[in-house]
């Protein structure tokens, strides 16, 4: 199947600073990917949908200052969480979606834990 | 407002015995319907979906409108199933919304 790929994996800054998560669809060309928030045992809170060549759509609750979503390419985009406190700790999760492909599956990225001291 | 319910967060039973994860949803228009899996330490990935009514790792799942319920099933567990599965519930596949998990486990 296809692979989503994300980077960093895992990363620790401080507080006050700005982190930037990729997203990289490796094998397909995405128009469309998704962000998502895990909290430790909680469900999926889907943040906003990155949209190629164009402003994405958060969700409401979503600060869009706050999470700064650039989908530059078909194969990448980024999040940037901006001015990191330790409340923005979490698990982040791209997904992305083969519409070539056909079959409508969500591939999903493995996932970058990011820790605010 | 579409919306995915998951009543148990722990399941636990037996090697061999039958399992039921349950999923209730709520959605005004046609759902479509999704369980996910996500194995220790492994990324989230599609079990199956209610428009393909296949069979995947023994699992099936049906939709019942009437119940607005997408219950995964498998009739024998095995221990490498245990791992925690989400129901999700989005137009087209995509803009899912997901339940809280249940996270499953087989014992020997």
């Amino acid at each position: 199947g296809a692979v989503v790929s994300q980077h960093p994996s895992r990363v620790i800054c401080k507080s006050g600073t700005s982190v930037k998560i990729e997203c990289r669809s490796l094998d397909f060309q995405a128009t469309t990917m998704f962000w998502y928030r895990q909290f430790p045992k909680q469900s999926l809170m889907l943040m906003a949908t990155s949209n190629e060549g164009s402003k994405a759509t958060y969700e409401q609750g979503v600060e869009k200052d706050k999470f700064l979503i650039n989908h530059a390419s078909l194969t990448l985009s980024t999040l940037t969480v901006t001015s990191a406190h330790p409340e923005d700790s979490s698990f982040y999760i791209c997904s992305a979606r083969d519409f070539l492909a056909g079959t409508g599956e969500l591939f999903f990225g493995e996932g970058s834990r990011l820790t605010v001291l | 407002a579409q919306r995915v319910t998951q009543p148990e967060k722990l399941l636990s039973v037996f090697k061999g015995a039958p399992v039921e994860l349950k999923c209730n949803y709520s959605y005004s228009g046609s759902p479509e319907l999704f369980w996910y899996v996500q194995y220790s330490r492994q990324r989230l990935q599609l079990l199956l979906r209610h428009i393909s009514r296949e069979s995947i790792k023994g699992f099936t799942a049906d939709l019942n409108k009437g119940e607005t319920s997408f219950h995964l099933k498998k009739p024998f567990a095995q221990e490498e199933d245990s791992a925690m599965y989400y129901c999700a519930l989005g137009p087209s596949g995509s803009r899912l919304t997901f339940g809280e998990g249940t996270q499953l486990t087989v014992n020997p």
